[in-house]
């Protein structure tokens, strides 16, 4: 069966620090895999999406950078965090091919201060 | 460009009674969609979906969602509320291509009162 992992579950950075978040699946190949931020227990904003490996489509600009180094990896990073970065980070994926549901991940909550 | 919108942030509802919670959409060309619901700090679930066929669309937990093509419309909807089913609802809609982009709503807070 398919899984998805995402560490850590909790992050809490100071402004202007580095940050790196990861996200890895299990049981599936060759997916589509997704970023999300959700502030305040809302909305998902779709921050980056990965058809394969190396190709990253951004959805909004901003400080934050994706990267898809293996198949089944998907990291989310920022070279200096801002306080607007604080969210819940959720990573999803889909079969590739198809038209089908999303899984997500637990999720991250990372709080800028 | 793609589109859903939920109206309501938040629907109230009494333990027994049917609930409705509405989602709108907007894509070019036929759209699928998609039910998700959210527990407190955790990732989202799948409850339905809709690609094509029969309109009425019967998901996890006893929920439901009917497709209106005219209406651009996509509204959740169950019977018979329990307060288990308290949570945060998402509705999303992507287009044709297998790698389009999966656009949600906003969510709507349901919650169930004994």
């Amino acid at each position: 069966s398919q899984t998805i992992h995402q560490w850590p579950a909790t992050l809490v950075q100071p402004v202007g620090s580095p940050l790196s978040l990861e996200c890895t699946v299990e049981g599936t190949s060759n997916p589509n895999l997704y970023w999300y931020r959700q502030a305040a227990g809302r909305g998902l904003q779709l921050l980056f999406y990965s058809v394969g490996i190396g190709q990253i489509s951004s959805e909004v600009p901003q400080n934050l950078s994706a990267s898809r180094p293996q198949d089944r990896q998907f990291i989310l990073s920022s070279k200096k965090l801002l306080l607007s970065d604080s969210g819940f980070y959720l990573c999803a994926w889909v079969t590739s091919g198809g038209i089908n549901e999303q899984f997500f991940g637990p999720g991250t909550r990372l709080t800028v201060l | 460009a793609q589109s859903v919108a939920q109206p309501e942030d938040q629907v109230n509802v009494a333990e027994g009674n049917p609930l409705t919670v509405k989602c709108t959409y907007s894509v070019s060309g036929n759209p699928y969609l998609f039910w998700y619901v959210q527990y407190p700090n955790r990732g989202l679930q799948f409850l339905l979906k809709y690609i094509t066929g029969d309109n009425l669309v019967k998901g996890s937990y006893g929920f439901e969602a009917e497709f209106n093509k005219s209406q651009t419309s996509f509204h959740l909807k169950k019977p018979s509320a329990l307060v288990s089913d308290s949570a945060l609802y998402f509705c999303a809609v992507s287009g044709w291509s297998s790698a389009s982009k999966i656009i949600f709503g906003s969510g709507t807070r349901l919650s169930i009162r004994p």
